[in-house]
């Protein structure tokens, strides 16, 4: 089993419409938790941290369930530039070695 | 501007061949990883350094080299012993304290043949 696990995709959403992903992740001792965007051939670039009371960042909502352990990613209103690949990660330990990255979802928004 | 800068872009060799990447941040970071990407999978650690002067291997290290004379610096080479060598590398730095949130440079796409 993946430490960190992501429905791959693709979603085919048109403009406007609200996409939610999750994600799993196996180690309880998870401490920290992230969402990065990758662009097609890019750097992943970080999105949002996840905290436990949830955040939000314009039309970005986050989301962590630890008793079930998963994360979740809400994108309201959505662009043709939201299209890419959301990353799911997670950090146990302390040290950012410990880092997972899910291998991502990928995200098409259509006109 | 602060950030973390990858050369070159794009890399060609011939199998047998070592070759070095170059990572340099200047974002007064303490903490750098590289980390290898292959199509359909998620970033696997190769090697990372918490500090100048000592680096651990991470989960994929064998076949890679690395060096961290410098806080700025922290190149990989890529030996000819790594028997997959073609990918995407990706160098991050982050602080060491707080969450440890990762920023990438914007990576090498390697090719071997």
């Amino acid at each position: 089993r993946k430490e960190v696990e992501q429905d791959p995709g693709p979603f085919n959403v048109p403009e406007g419409a609200t996409v939610a992903f999750n994600c799993t992740y196996s180690n309880s001792a998870s401490q920290s938790f992230f969402w990065y965007r990758q662009d097609c051939r890019k750097e992943p670039k970080l999105l949002m941290s996840v905290y436990s009371s949830g955040n939000e960042d314009g039309r970005f909502t986050a989301q962590l369930n630890r008793a079930s352990q998963y994360i979740s990613l809400l994108i309201r209103d959505s662009k043709l530039s939201d299209s890419a690949t959301y990353l799911c990660v997670a950090r146990t330990g302390t040290g950012g070695f410990k880092t997972i990255f899910g291998a991502g979802t990928r995200l098409f928004v259509k006109a | 501007d602060g950030g973390i800068t990858q050369s070159p872009k794009y890399l060609f060799r011939k199998e047998g061949q070592n070759v070095t990447l170059s990572c340099e941040q200047n974002l007064n970071h303490d903490a750098m990883y590289w980390y290898r990407q292959d199509p359909g999978q998620g970033l696997r650690l190769i090697y990372y350094s918490q500090i100048v002067n000592d680096f651990q291997k991470g989960d994929i290290a064998e076949g890679y080299s690395v060096s961290r004379e410098k806080k700025e610096s922290f190149p990989l080479t890529v030996t000819s012993a790594q028997k997959n060598p073609t990918a995407f590398y990706l160098c991050a730095s982050s602080t060491k304290r707080d969450s440890y949130e990762q920023y990438f440079g914007p990576g090498t796409r390697l090719t071997v043949t």
